[in-house]
């Protein structure tokens, strides 16, 4: 399996700015994505990274909040754009070498507070 | 409206019980379903993975079983030590072409010595 970080690995914001996450995978994966995890929540996926082309999201979220970049198969950003505190939470990657089926390997996690 | 549910928010047993958590559906159809671990502060980490067509798998002390009929998965941590003690989630993909995987809400597991 890849291993994955992420950075930041936490963050306190101000209400309005934006915050870019970068998740890093130590080898070429097919697969990427994006989650959030609000406290006391199941994970909720957020978006498909897409190498080259624009990422797929999910009912809810859209590119103009949560623009997400995946230049190469071992890089991948998440921005949370005008942030307010219903944003805080905790943002994961993860990777697949299959599709979202497949198993799947989450890197660290990044929590953002909004204030 | 389409739900997965882990009964249980937490489940506290004591050292050397086994612990059965409980994972049921509603209005899906999986082909898989998948249990992971998930410890304070860290993104979860894969431990099983069933098939529609698998009643029971094992890995060492730990066993899944998947019952399309009742739409529910049992995960069974036999001879629990404290070092098993962390939310566990189970995880649903749709069917076999599904583009996303469903995650319950977890269930934080505590093994008192």
């Amino acid at each position: 399996s890849a291993v994955i970080s992420q950075k930041p690995s936490r963050d306190i914001c101000q209400r309005g700015t934006s915050l870019t996450i970068q998740c890093q995978v130590d080898s070429q994966v097919t697969m990427m994505f994006w989650y959030r995890q609000q406290p006391g929540q199941s994970l909720t996926l957020i978006a498909t990274a897409n190498q080259g082309s624009e990422a797929t999201y999910e009912s809810g979220f859209v590119i103009d909040k949560f623009p997400i970049s995946r230049p190469n198969l071992t890089f991948s950003t998440l921005t949370v754009s005008n942030m307010s505190p219903e944003d805080s939470s905790i943002y994961l990657c993860s990777d697949s070498s299959g599709g979202i089926t497949d198993t799947q390997y989450f890197g660290p996690g990044t929590r953002l507070t909004v204030l | 409206s389409q739900k997965i549910e882990q009964n249980s928010e937490a489940l506290n047993i004591q050292e050397g019980k086994t612990a059965t958590l409980t994972c049921n559906y509603t209005n899906y159809s999986p082909a898989y379903l998948q249990w992971y671990r998930q410890d304070p502060g860290r993104g979860p980490v894969f431990l099983l993975l069933i098939r529609e067509n698998e009643k029971e798998k094992r890995k060492e002390r730990l066993k899944v079983t998947f019952d399309t009929t009742l739409k529910q998965s049992l995960f069974h941590i036999t001879a629990s030590q404290p070092a098993d003690s962390a939310t566990y989630l189970c995880a649903l993909a749709v069917d076999s072409s599904a583009s996303k995987i469903i995650f319950g809400s977890g269930t934080r597991l505590s093994i008192r010595p």
